[in-house]
């Protein structure tokens, strides 16, 4: 079975700084891996996703991620953050026999002017 | 766009009451799923479904039954509320093939007094 391990739970960071949020997983099996984003009183939303291919993913509001298979890691950035990135973001891995998601606990972007 | 509905996004129960849940998906998909989302702890499964009359146990069944008489529809049952089950419940629903991407609804925030 797999694990996911979101390494920060909380990360401030001021307006226009770059952001790093950190995950590990565990599979002993190929794998899709996900981030999902949740502003506040909403429902998860998928940000990006990782199946196959080129290990960069990228979503339309500027974040990306990198599938590294050596490391199991599949880390999110963003070069410049906004105010309206302020959510929970949550990593998640399925791997490919098996349709449904781990995921990690969340990690808490604040972001400040 | 893939709708998925929940019937409260708010709901405060006594303990001993039975507690309905109730997830709708407008795009055919054949899994849904509720989870529990409590903080430090991510989201963790609770019940899916495959098919219709179709479920498996999650990670954290106890306490819980679910009930899916048609395909679009996955409800949750309490069947006697205990205040260590107020949480934030997430439904989700996605195709049985392809990426197993997940589609959130906005989750209903129980509170059991």
């Amino acid at each position: 079975a797999q694990s996911v391990t979101q390494l920060d739970s909380q990360v401030p960071v001021f307006e226009e700084a770059p952001v790093e949020l950190r995950c590990n997983y565990s599979s002993s099996v190929s794998v899709y891996l996900f981030w999902y984003v949740q502003y506040p009183n909403q429902g998860l939303q998928l940000l990006l996703k990782y199946l196959s291919g080129s290990t960069l993913v990228e979503s339309i509001n500027g974040f990306e991620a990198e599938f590294n298979k050596s490391q199991t890691s599949f880390h999110l950035r963003k070069p410049s953050v906004h105010i309206s990135d302020t959510a929970e973001y949550f990593c998640a891995v399925s791997e490919l026999s098996d349709y449904k998601l781990s995921f990690g606990a969340g990690t808490t972007v604040t972001v400040r002017a | 766009d893939v709708k998925v509905t929940q019937s409260s996004r708010y709901l405060v129960k006594r303990t001993g009451e039975k507690v309905f849940l109730e997830c709708v998906q407008d795009m055919d998909h054949e899994n849904m799923f509720w989870y529990r989302q409590d903080p430090g702890l991510g989201l963790r499964l609770i019940y899916f479904s495959y098919d219709v009359k179709m479920k498996e146990k999650g990670d954290i069944p106890e306490g819980y039954s679910v009930s899916r008489e048609k395909k679009e529809r996955f409800s949750l049952i309490l069947e006697s509320a205990s205040t260590n089950q107020t949480s934030m419940y997430l439904c989700a629903s996605s195709l049985i093939q392809g990426s197993y991407e997940q589609y959130f609804g906005p989750g209903t925030r129980l509170t059991v007094t």
